[in-house]
């Protein structure tokens, strides 16, 4: 166990839809980062909070996009639902970044169904 | 978007014997380097770290070596369990990238009995 929780598991939505994921971040780590793996490749790097703020975003359209709350837990929103959005969405969490030393633990993530 | 990586990589090992799992990584400006486990329908499990200034770490039935000059990273795992069957990934991390992991392709273990 990771300490990372994740919601919900699995969902189904529709193509055009919006929808939103949480995250829980492991207790005293400040800094989470959103991933999107599609099935039968690595995680690739949405974006990463830090302090409430976004701080790192990776090759994805501003249709996806978060917040990070006092709390430190965070969300991924992602409107106009496209087809090719159908992933598992998995949270990281660390305790400050991983450039000063501190180990990134994931989530079991989120699976998205996009029909 | 097209699809690319859908074959993994699969290295088929007997139960008992020393697996050695491979990873070429891409940018020589990260220092920070992670070997993750992937069970079906889970998210990646942390198994062990390196830094740049170091070149060989060990843990629990695993090591990981680094060689810095060819881009290579390699996991090992000693003893190997059917309970190690997973996908296996490297990731990268730049200095000063906060926490954007870059990630290899993976590589599926399957321990055979």
């Amino acid at each position: 166990e990771t300490g990372v929780t994740q919601s919900p598991t699995h969902l189904i939505k529709t193509r055009g839809q919006q929808v939103t994921l949480r995250c829980s971040s492991q207790s005293g780590h400040n800094t989470v980062s959103w991933y999107q793996q599609a099935l039968g490749q690595g995680p690739q790097f949405i974006f990463q909070y830090y302090r409430e703020e976004e701080n790192g975003r990776g090759n994805f359209p501003p249709r996806f996009s978060g917040l990070q709350f006092p709390n430190y837990s965070s969300e991924l929103n992602v409107n106009a639902l496209e087809l090719d959005d159908s992933a598992l969405y998995l949270c990281a969490s660390s305790a400050n970044q991983a450039s000063s030393g501190n180990t990134i633990y994931f989530g079991e993530g989120s699976w998205l169904t996009v029909v | 978007g097209e699809s690319v990586g859908l074959h993994l990589p699969t290295l088929s090992v007997q139960e008992g014997d020393n697996s050695i799992i491979n990873c070429a990584y891409s940018n020589s400006a990260s220092d920070y380097f992670i070997w993750y486990k992937q069970e079906s329908g889970k998210g990646p499990q942390f198994i062990i770290d390196i830094r740049s200034n170091m070149d060989k770490r060990q843990g629990q039935r695993v090591t990981v070596l680094l060689n810095k000059t060819v881009k290579h990273l390699s996991l090992q795992i000693a003893a190997t369990q059917p309970g190690d069957s997973a996908v296996y990934f490297c990731a990268e991390n730049m200095s000063g990238g906060g926490n954007k992991l870059t990630f290899g392709t993976g590589t599926q273990l399957k321990v055979e009995l």
